[in-house]
C-alpha cells in the first residue's frame, strides 16, 4: 500500500500571498489530519477531516482552512501568509479516529519570506 | 498556551542505559496520551500510549508511566540502543475535542 503523500514537498512564498497543500491519505483512510511544527511550538494540531466533514479544529486563525473530497484527499489553504507560517506541515490518515493509528505523511516545508 | 510541555530539548544517554523522557501537561481534561518517535524528513511515527486509567503501559523496550495527580508522563526506554536516536514527541489527547504536543526532546543514544 502506498503511504500518505503530501506535494509540494518545499514551497516558498512571500508575505500576503496564499498557498494551498495537498495530502492523498492512504487508500481506504477516511479521516485526514493536519498538523503544524515549529521548533518553537512543536507539533500542533490544526484540523481533522473525516468523510468530507471538519470534525475538529485546533487554535489556529481563520487563515488556515481545509477542505476534503470525496476520494477522501485534502488540501490545506493558509490565506494571508506571515512570517510566522514558516513551519512544516504534516498530513496524517487514519483508518477512522484512532490516533494510534495514524500514518503521517512526510510533510510540507514551507518558507514564507 | 503550552498545555503540554517537553522541559528538555534534549537528551544523551549512553547505548544500553536507561532513556527516560518527560512530559508535563496542566489541562486535566486530558483523557489520553501518546508519544511519537520521529527521525530526520520522516513523519512522526506512533510509538506507545496510555490512557488516563491506567499508570503504565509497557510495550517491549518502551515503558509509559503516568502520574494523574502530578500532571505528569514519562517514557522509559531500557535499553537504549543507538537507532533510538530520534525527536520524541508526547501528545495529549482530550476524545473528540482537542490534541496537544509538547515541543520535543532529541533523544541522542550513543555507541
Amino acid at each position: 500500500k502506498a503511504g500518505v503523500t503530501q506535494t509540494p514537498r518545499y514551497l516558498i512564498k512571500t508575505r500576503g500571498q496564499q498557498v494551498t497543500l495537498s495530502c492523498s491519505p492512504i487508500s481506504g483512510h477516511r479521516s485526514v489530519s493536519w498538523y503544524q511544527q515549529t521548533p518553537g511550538q512543536g507539533l500542533q494540531f490544526l484540523f481533522e477531516y473525516f468523510s468530507e466533514t471538519q470534525r475538529n479544529k485546533g487554535n489556529f486563525p481563520g487563515r488556515f482552512s481545509g477542505r476534503q473530497f470525496s476520494n477522501s484527499r485534502s488540501e490545506m489553504n493558509v490565506s494571508t501568509l506571515e512570517l510566522g507560517d514558516s513551519a512544516l506541515y504534516l498530513c496524517a490518515s487514519s483508518l477512522a479516529r484512532d490516533q494510534e493509528t495514524q500514518y503521517f505523511g512526510p510533510g510540507t516545508r514551507l518558507l514564507v519570506l | 498556551d503550552q498545555q503540554v510541555k517537553q522541559n528538555s530539548p534534549s537528551l544523551s544517554v549512553q547505548e544500553g542505559r536507561i532513556s527516560i523522557l518527560n512530559c508535563d501537561y496542566t489541562n486535566s481534561m486530558f483523557d489520553y496520551f501518546l508519544w511519537y518517535k520521529k527521525y530526520p524528513a520522516e513523519g512522526p511515527t506512533f510509538l506507545i500510549s496510555i490512557s488516563s486509567i491506567k499508570d503504565k503501559n509497557e510495550d517491549g523496550r518502551f515503558t509509559v508511566f503516568l502520574n494523574k495527580s502530578a500532571k505528569h508522563l514519562s517514557l522509559h526506554i531500557v535499553p537504549s540502543q543507538p537507532g533510538d536516536s530520534a525527536v520524541y514527541f508526547c501528545a495529549a489527547v482530550i476524545p473528540l475535542s482537542d490534541m496537544r504536543f509538547g515541543a520535543g526532546t532529541r533523544l541522542t543514544v550513543k555507541p
